[in-house]
């Protein structure tokens, strides 16, 4: 059980160029969702999924696109890299329902020059 | 509009000691919170939840947290502080509006010295 994985754990892009932010989970949770981490501010939520072809807007939402064509995969796209995206990205999953908490992938750390 | 206070930005105790790290929240409806702790250059790893019922919520690695609705708040806790419990700890809490949002406080680095 490899619980939650995201490719790559790093990156460098250049202003304007686009990538794609890998997160797969095998725990069959219908919820998924997307976090930066940025130093003194906490996680900030990006989007979620509760399943497949569902996502939706978290708090800063801008700059990225999310699709969920499967349970599994949850990737986030960049689609014009900014230096404001410079943070570390985290993907987590969860069980629906309140009373479920979530698991947190490892990470990528994307730096845009 | 909801969100989540960790008034510390750093806790230092020594071995041994008992610690405290800080969390106030503002959400509409009842509130779900959870401390997670992230260990450097990794992932965040839950801890432990309150959802409904005991104040005292028991959690993973000897942490406990204890809610109280009149103050908002859900400080983390634990009576003897080990030197490997040094990490970022953060609190949050779910959308009191819409279940699948969580708001994250700023996080506390919590140092333990031998």
């Amino acid at each position: 059980n490899a619980g939650v994985t995201q490719t790559p754990k790093f990156q460098v892009l250049k202003t304007g160029q686009s990538m794609t932010l890998q997160c797969a989970q095998d725990m069959n949770h219908e919820y998924m969702s997307w976090y930066r981490q940025d130093p003194g501010m906490g996680l900030r939520l990006i989007h979620y999924s509760v399943g497949a072809g569902i996502t939706d807007q978290g708090e800063v939402p801008n700059g990225y696109n999310v699709s969920r064509s499967t349970t599994e995969d949850f990737p986030l796209r960049l689609l014009s890299a900014a230096p404001s995206q410079t943070s570390v990205y985290f993907c987590a999953s969860s069980q629906t329902g309140i009373w479920y908490e979530q698991y947190f992938g490892p990470g990528t750390r994307l730096t845009v020059t | 509009a909801q969100s989540v206070a960790q008034p510390e930005d750093q806790v230092n105790v020594a071995e041994g000691n008992p610690l405290t790290v800080k969390c106030t929240y503002s959400v509409s409806g009842n509130p779900y919170l959870f401390w997670y702790v992230q260990y450097p250059n990794r992932g965040l790893q839950f801890l432990l939840k309150y959802i409904t019922g005991d104040n005292l919520v028991k959690g993973s690695y000897g942490f406990e947290a204890e809610f109280n609705k009149s103050q908002t708040s859900f400080h983390l806790k634990k009576p003897s502080a080990l030197v490997s419990d040094s990490a970022l700890y953060f609190c949050a809490v779910r959308d009191g509006d819409n279940f699948n949002k969580f708001y994250f406080g700023s996080g506390t680095k919590l140092n333990v010295k031998p």
